[in-house]
């Protein structure tokens, strides 16, 4: 089974300010990987997922990830957050043939004006 | 809508006691899933069932039961033996055997033991 590390547990980000969150993945040949999103005392939606193709992957609400497969990473980005985008956020990954997927820790994201 | 609902959204309940926790999704898919979460520990699979009538351990069965008599239905008992109840359950489906990985959750369930 993968295991996933978010390396940030906790990031604070100024409003209209960009953010990056780090997300790495134990080795496999061949992935699919997942960023959801929660806000609070709600379940999980999915932001965006990586299957296979293009390496940069654009999700719902101008979030992104780039996938890179040498270094096993799959780092989520907003050029420019705002207040709404304060919630926590999980990479998630899956073998290809086994589906259930393997979730990171998650990392809260805290805009502040 | 298609979607998943559980319920209730809040539950309390005493030492000792077993609650039930309820998931019904109507969107067609062959697999579902429990989870528990706790502050910084991100997901962690209870129970999952690919095909109705069927059903495996996650990573932290102890303590919980669960039953796929229907294909739309998922109820996870949370039994006097679970030595630390208190968390927010989420309940999952997808498309099984066929898929991705992909998971669509339900809202949530928060459980208080008081």
């Amino acid at each position: 089974a993968q295991s996933v590390t978010q390396l940030d547990s906790q990031v604070p980000v100024f409003e209209e300010a960009p953010v990056e969150l780090r997300c790495n993945y134990s080795s496999s040949v061949s992935v699919y990987l997942f960023w959801y999103v929660q806000y609070p005392n709600q379940g999980l939606q999915l932001l965006l997922k990586y299957l296979s193709g293009s390496t940069l992957v654009k999700g719902i609400n101008g979030f992104e990830a780039e996938f890179n497969k040498s270094q096993t990473s799959f780092h989520l980005r907003k050029p420019s957050v705002h207040i709404s985008d304060t919630a926590e956020y999980f990479c998630a990954v899956s073998d290809p043939g086994d589906y259930k997927l393997s979730f990171g820790a998650g990392t809260t994201v805290t805009v502040r004006a | 809508d298609g979607g998943i609902t559980q319920s209730p959204k809040y539950l309390f309940r005493k030492e000792g006691q077993n609650v039930t926790l309820s998931c019904e999704q109507n969107l067609n898919h062959d697999a579902m899933y429990w989870y528990r979460q706790d502050p910084g520990q991100g997901l962690r699979l209870i129970y999952y069932s690919q095909i109705v009538n069927d059903f495996q351990k996650g990573d932290i069965a102890e303590g919980y039961s669960v039953s796929r008599e229907k294909k739309e239905s998922f109820p996870l008992t949370v039994t006097s033996a679970q030595k630390n109840p208190t968390a927010f359950y989420l309940c999952a489906s997808g498309l099984g055997d066929a898929n991705t990985g992909e998971l669509f959750f339900g809202e949530g369930s928060r459980l208080t033991v008081l």
